[in-house]
């Protein structure tokens, strides 16, 4: 199992949107529609914005979506908040396993 | 409200065992529906899965740390562990437990604990 790849850091303004990309191979990504994404603020743990893809839990809002095209998963964060600056990982399964991306860090200029 | 709660030594000795309990309060960890996991994060780097398991004690590890690691459940206490044995600085990370959305084993974790940190030094 290898680690999915994101870009290290990704920013925008207030109100503006951003995409952050998640890519896997044909193992892990390309082959499930099981890629989940995290948002960690500092020294908390992990929350799940986004499962199956394109799935949002309870009381997330709807300013965070979810897409997949091939081996390529992205994470879009519309009408940027202050609040959503933090680390963001995208993860996959993979055939009974979990692979995790290695983090993107959002700035909000 | 689900609630879930890492405890163990904080400090464990190279070559030795590190060992991790995961109470869960607020929810059954015997319900059908739901896998549970551990995940770890080394200081300043990422996320990496170490297993999952089932009530009925069916376990799913990281192919990486397969040889080392050993997860259990006690449904009469309510919680479940993690052992990983051998131990080396590269294990210093902080340990989450969490639970797996429902309906696949190891789709998303939907609930997790606060972490603990575990720092393997002599």
């Amino acid at each position: 199992q290898s680690a999915l790849t994101q870009p290290p850091s990704a920013s925008g303004s207030p109100g503006q949107s951003v995409t952050i990309s998640c890519t896997g191979t044909s193992s892990d990504v390309g082959v499930y529609n099981y890629v989940s994404w995290y948002q960690q603020h500092p020294g908390k743990a992990p929350k799940l914005k986004i499962y199956e893809v394109s799935k949002r839990p309870s009381g997330v809002p709807d300013r965070f979506s979810g897409s997949k095209s091939g081996n390529t998963a992205s994470l879009t964060v519309s009408g940027l908040q202050a609040e959503d600056e933090a680390d963001y990982y995208c993860s996959s399964y993979a055939g009974s396993g979990v692979v995790f991306g290695g983090g993107t860090k959002l700035t909000v200029l | 409200q689900l609630q879930l709660q890492e405890s163990g030594p904080g400090l464990v000795k190279p070559s030795e065992t590190l060992s991790l309990t995961c109470t869960v309060s607020g929810g059954s960890i015997t319900d059908t529906a739901y896998y549970w996991g551990w995940v770890r994060q080394t200081p300043g780097k990422g996320l990496e899965w170490i297993g999952t398991i089932y009530y009925s004690g069916s376990t799913y590890y990281n192919p990486s740390l397969k040889s080392r690691v050993t997860i259990s459940v006690d449904t009469s206490k309510i919680q479940f562990s993690l052992k990983l044995t051998s131990v080396t600085a590269a294990d210093t990370a902080v340990y989450y437990c969490a639970r797996v959305t429902p309906g696949c084993v190891n789709c998303a974790f939907d609930y997790w604990g606060r972490g603990t940190l575990v720092t393997v030094s002599s």
